[in-house]
């Protein structure tokens, strides 16, 4: 059974950094390009960023660039997500999701999140 | 950045009923590229559809996808209570994925 567990998240300052992390099991985890989706408070998705199977390509939305990082460790089956500079409308639980089987234009599974709280 | 729009905001139907969700892009995607999820309150999305039309595993055969190019939809040809929830649509390009603002389907 697949499972995704995220973790890492909290309350932070403005300003301040905070690191998530999604432990995958239940699958090969080195073999699938994996990605961070959030979900503002009563907003929708917005896809956060992305990265290859061996982590070699990494991928982000405008909103997130050059302040976040992606980074993955495959001898360990996790995913992480290393955010500076957080601003209030970074706010969001954070949805670590797993590329398709059938190539990683969807995802075929998600955790459960991690809220992220920015405030001051 | 292509942008998905989608319509309506909220559909109020009653169970049985057939929905019909809209989901159109501002330039032209990829079939293998356009996915639906369906998201419960307090729970995380679950794929219905990727490919456009392909059911993901475990998915009821009343929801069904088709589509190409601009404009795609998921339909539910008859909605049971669990159905009930926000639907999404989702495309892949340029090494960028992005979501429509989601679709509420209500009870009537």
């Amino acid at each position: 059974e697949v499972q995704l567990l995220e973790s890492g998240g909290g309350l932070v300052q403005p300003g301040g950094s905070l690191r998530l992390s999604c432990a995958a099991s239940g699958f090969t985890f080195s073999t699938y390009g994996m990605a961070w989706v959030r979900q503002a408070p009563g907003k929708g998705l917005e896809w956060v960023s992305g990265i290859s199977s061996t982590g070699s390509n990494t991928y982000y939305a405008d909103s997130v660039k050059g302040r976040f990082t992606i980074s993955r460790d495959n001898s360990r089956d996790t995913l992480y997500l290393q955010m500076n500079s957080l601003r209030g409308d970074d706010t969001a639980v954070y949805y670590c999701a797993k590329g398709g089987n059938n190539g990683w234009y969807y995802f075929d599974y998600w955790g459960q999140g991690t809220l992220v709280t920015v405030s001051s | 950045e292509i942008v998905l729009t989608q319509s309506p905001g909220t559909l109020s139907l009653s169970p049985g009923e057939r929905a019909t969700l809209s989901c159109r892009a501002s330039r032209s995607v990829s079939s293998s590229y356009l996915a639906w999820y369906q998201q419960k309150p307090g729970q995380a999305p679950r794929l219905l559809i990727f490919g456009a039309s392909s059911r993901a595993t475990g998915i009821p055969d009343r929801f069904s996808g088709s589509g190409s190019g601009t404009d795609f939809t998921l339909t539910i040809s008859r909605l049971e209570p669990e159905d009930f929830a926000v639907y999404y649509c989702q495309q892949y390009g340029s090494s960028m994925w992005t979501f429509g603002q989601g679709t509420k389907v209500e009870i009537k």
